[in-house]
């Protein structure tokens, strides 16, 4: 069964149209992180979530905000997405401790019209 | 700054045959290092990991890699390759700030021809 839900797969939006990426847990994990990854490359840490402490990379653009209303969702906006935002989202979870693996959702696939 | 380095961008092995992905790290502290795989539209995956001990690890789906200090490497081995192997493997080292960020290499695609 799928502990880490990200939805839609495929998301669709337009050039400066705003787009949320949902991601839920079913595994009570207290942290939480929104990777993106364009075509070919690693990817790269935007944010994170301990609890509700919100972290955020030092080159993670100001149009990319996050949300975190309780344990088990996490939300990804784009508020003015542009073409260089397309991009596959993936979002992961890992409990507490250091040590423990993370938990990685099959991601959403963004394209900008 | 930490960094990983995979240098070989694509790979194709014959299928039976044995495979090996090469990963070297910078980083100044003892490494977290870390094997991922992804299919195609999908997210990543766990092979193996290292924190400490034995420089040889076990991992899933018949994996392995070795950690080697003295060359900054974590090379991942498989000693058959199947064609279901066929993905984007990637390579991380874990920065221990608190809560592991990661930093992952640029990715090997695995290709298997029959």
């Amino acid at each position: 069964d799928a502990m880490v839900i990200q939805n839609p797969r495929y998301q669709v939006t337009q050039f400066g149209k705003p787009v949320t990426l949902s991601c839920s847990q079913t595994l009570n994990h207290n942290v939480m992180y929104w990777y993106q990854q364009k075509s070919s490359q690693a990817p790269k840490l935007l944010f994170h979530y301990y609890d509700k402490d919100f972290n955020n990379e030092a080159d993670t653009p100001d149009n990319f905000q996050s949300r975190r209303p309780n344990t088990s969702f996490c939300f990804l906006d784009i508020r003015s997405p542009g073409l260089g935002d397309a991009a596959m989202y993936l979002c992961a979870t890992q409990d507490g401790s250091v040590n423990q693996r993370k938990h990685f959702g099959d991601g959403t696939r963004l394209s900008i019209l | 700054a930490q960094s990983v380095t995979q240098p070989d961008i694509h790979i194709t092995v014959s299928e039976g045959a044995s495979l090996e992905l090469r990963c070297n790290y910078s980083y100044g502290a003892t490494p977290y290092l870390f094997w991922y795989v992804q299919s195609p539209g999908q997210g990543l995956q766990l092979l193996l990991k290292y924190f400490s001990g034995d420089t040889l690890v076990q991992g899933i789906k018949g994996f392995e890699a070795e950690f080697k200090r003295s060359q900054s490497s974590f090379n991942l081995r498989k000693p058959s390759v199947h064609w279901s192997d066929a993905a984007e493997y990637f390579c991380a080292v874990g920065v221990n700030t608190g809560f592991q960020k990661l930093v992952f290499g640029t990715g090997t695609r695995l290709l298997v021809s029959p």
